[in-house]
């Protein structure tokens, strides 16, 4: 069974600093593995999209990569804003629906 | 890009009361769709998947008699609170797959429903 975890739970960092979120999981057999972002009283919003056949996926100020054989995603923010403050989700894909860690509270301060 | 509405955003009903929540595809076939539900500070975690045309699979721990699910055509799957609770207060999410997506396999999320039963 596919498990999801996030380290850390929650981080803060001031303005201005380039951070990483982590995410392993436990079954490599997986189709994708999505970064989602949510916040407070919200919906999801899906970030980053990482097929099983890709290493990473950029969008703008953040860059998702994929591990498949060690069972790890990594989400990098550069240049955090106080905007970027949410939660981050991840989750993957496989034979099995999406299973999702419990996030990484982030919060950027100016 | 593909596109999941979720209905309504927020409800509030009395306890002892039903409450249906839609999920549907606007443009693509969704022969599978998921139901979530979300704790605060919790992670999303699965209720059920739903099989157009079939019934739905319910993870454990989740009663089907309470959250009735319905999944009658391609583009719509329903959840129905049944005799709602203070406890089934939660965030409500659904998600479907586009199987014949560009990308194969694709999975597009509503945007929730938050329920508080009072």
């Amino acid at each position: 069974k596919q498990e999801v975890t996030q380290i850390p739970a929650a981080l803060s960092v001031p303005e201005g600093e380039n951070l990483v979120l982590n995410c392993s999981f436990t079954d490599s057999a997986i189709y994708n593995l999505q970064w989602f972002r949510q916040d407070p009283g919200k919906g999801l919003t899906s970030l980053l999209l990482i097929q099983s056949s890709q290493r990473e996926q950029t969008s703008g100020r953040l860059n998702a990569s994929l591990d498949k054989s060690s069972g790890r995603s990594t989400l990098y923010i550069a240049a955090s804003q106080p905007g970027d403050s949410a939660t981050y989700l991840c989750a993957a894909s496989g034979n099995t629906p999406l299973v999702f860690g419990k996030g990484t509270r982030l919060s950027v301060i100016a | 890009g593909a596109v999941v509405s979720q209905h309504p955003s927020w409800v509030i009903c009395k306890s002892g009361t039903s409450v249906k929540i839609e999920c549907r595809s606007l443009d693509f076939q969704a022969t599978t769709m998921f139901w979530y539900r979300q704790f605060p500070k919790q992670s999303l975690m699965l209720m059920a998947t739903s099989n157009e045309g079939s019934k739905a699979t319910y993870e454990q721990g989740v009663e089907k008699d309470k959250f009735l699910i319905n999944h009658a055509s391609l583009t719509l799957s329903t959840l129905t609170v049944t005799s709602a609770h203070p406890e089934d207060s939660s965030f409500y999410i659904c998600s479907a797959r586009d199987s014949q997506g560009t990308t194969g396999n694709t999975i597009y999320f509503g945007e929730g429903s938050w329920l508080t039963v009072v």
